[in-house]
């Protein structure tokens, strides 16, 4: 059974970047087909798609995000990781990770969540 | 605004009937990419509750069933429970934007 489980600062100042880790437990981040998302919820809002990493390597970005957003993979770790700069307090958002098989199945395997707070 | 058009909420008696429609167009469901589901109580992960327009995952009771035709996407819920009182949300693929979208969420209370 994969797990996934995010880490990262819970306070983050304005203008400077969010860095948030995935450790995916129970399987290998490279075998398989798999995307490795993040999504995040700000409060009392719905749920918008970050981006993600297929275990092949390639990532896809939600446009409106874009220009401020890194995710990558990190294989020796078996983490993925998401990098978001210039964040403001309308970035202030419980963020998650998920994994959906390749095939585009939906993100079957979601972890808890961690709230990030913008915040000087 | 999101690109999924969902109502804002919902409500129902228990072991009534409700639905939940999630509105698109012809770059995302029109477009034949499927519609997923997910349950999502406050203060838990979301848990998927559809694939693929209309198939449950292993645990998912039946009341629970999903359809799609043209540009919308529906999720049904029978005999409704007080458990089953969470947000709704509904995903799909966009191609003129490459990404995954979400609908904005549909709150159901159960009265």
């Amino acid at each position: 059974q994969v797990q996934l489980q995010e880490s990262g600062p819970g306070l983050v100042k304005p203008s400077q970047t969010l860095s948030l880790t995935c450790t995916v437990s129970g399987d290998s981040i490279s075998s398989g087909s798999y995307h490795w998302n993040w999504i995040r919820q700000p409060a009392g809002k719905g749920l918008e798609w970050i981006g993600r990493v297929h275990t092949s390597g390639s990532i896809n970005y939600n446009p409106s995000l874009k220009s401020r957003v890194t995710i990558s993979m990190d294989t020796s770790n078996n983490q993925f990781a998401l990098k978001l700069t210039s964040v403001t307090a309308a970035d202030t958002a419980v963020y998650y990770c998920a994994s959906e098989p390749g095939r585009g199945t939906g993100s079957d395997c979601w972890g808890q969540g961690t709230l990030v707070t913008v915040s000087s | 605004q999101s690109v999924l058009t969902q109502p804002p909420s919902v409500s129902g008696a228990p072991g009534q009937r409700v639905t939940i429609s999630c509105t698109g167009s012809s770059s995302n469901i029109g477009a034949r990419y499927n519609v997923h589901w997910y349950q999502h109580l406050p203060g838990t992960a979301p848990k998927l509750l559809i694939y693929d327009n209309s198939n449950r995952p292993s645990g998912v009771p039946d009341r629970f069933s999903g359809s799609k035709s043209g540009t919308s996407a529906s999720l049904a819920i029978t005999g409704l429970q007080a458990e089953d009182e969470a947000d709704y949300y509904c995903q799909s693929y966009d191609s003129s934007l490459s990404a995954v979208i979400f609908g904005g969420g549909t709150k159901l209370t159960v009265l």
